[in-house]
């Protein structure tokens, strides 16, 4: 079947610009989370929604980054004024139950965002 | 930060098993250790995961000491296509903590 898909797959913006970042989860997957990962380094949590609300927001950085799931399917990632230190790799997963711990998460293959 | 320690990179040879340790000697009691891997250029993948006993599934076996301080992976027959960095998680909840991992070269 089908899994996490992310689009688009490279954005190349210039610094001060606004960008959205699309996550597709697995069907029917009632959690969904955000991570950035910079080069040489692990995936860093950003947000976790579970439906349509956010759960657990305590990773993102600052207000200039925001997260909406507005119907508990598709996300948004949305990210205002960029700076260069934005550019990362945005990952994307889903699970079937946020709050079970023994679900795991299916990860899309990430959006790459270069802000020049 | 991270609550696990990882070596940072491990050789293997094709076909020999790899064993990948981990320390996470301040776990707490309802903290699961997963097992996720990143091959380049791709999202994480899952592995397995276990809270106290030793788990077995189609693709590795998790040694969780008894004192669950520590843990081990083992992928019992590594191939060229198992060279991706390991990462170790403790976690009681789905907001992971990834560290550096450990970027394990399989070798022909």
């Amino acid at each position: 079947g089908a899994g996490v898909s992310q689009t688009p797959s490279n954005k190349v913006t210039e610094k001060g610009k606004y960008v959205e970042l699309r996550c597709d989860p697995i069907s029917g997957h009632t959690a969904l989370y955000w991570y950035r990962q910079s080069l040489g380094q692990g995936p860093e949590f950003l947000i976790y929604f579970q439906g349509t609300g956010a759960a657990d927001d305590s990773g993102l950085p600052n207000d200039r980054f925001f997260a909406v799931r507005p119907e508990g399917s598709v996300s948004t990632l949305k990210i205002q004024r960029t700076e260069r230190g934005d550019s990362a790799v945005y990952l994307c997963a889903s699970s079937p139950q946020g709050l079970n711990p023994n679900n795991e998460q299916f990860f899309g293959p990430g959006t790459r965002l270069t802000v020049l | 930060d991270a609550k696990t320690t990882q070596p940072p990179s491990m050789d293997c040879a094709e076909g020999r098993a790899a064993n990948l340790p981990c320390n996470h000697s301040t776990i707490s009691g309802n903290e699961y250790v997963y097992w996720y891997r990143q091959i380049h250029s791709q999202g994480p993948q899952y592995i397995i995961h276990g809270l106290k006993n030793n788990e077995t599934n189609e693709m590795a076996s998790l040694i969780i000491t008894e004192d669950r301080k520590s843990s081990t992976l083992i992928l019992p027959h590594a191939t060229l296509r198992d060279t991706a960095v390991y990462y170790c998680i403790v976690s009681r909840e789905q907001n992971f903590v990834f560290g550096p991992g450990t970027r394990l070269s399989v070798l022909p």
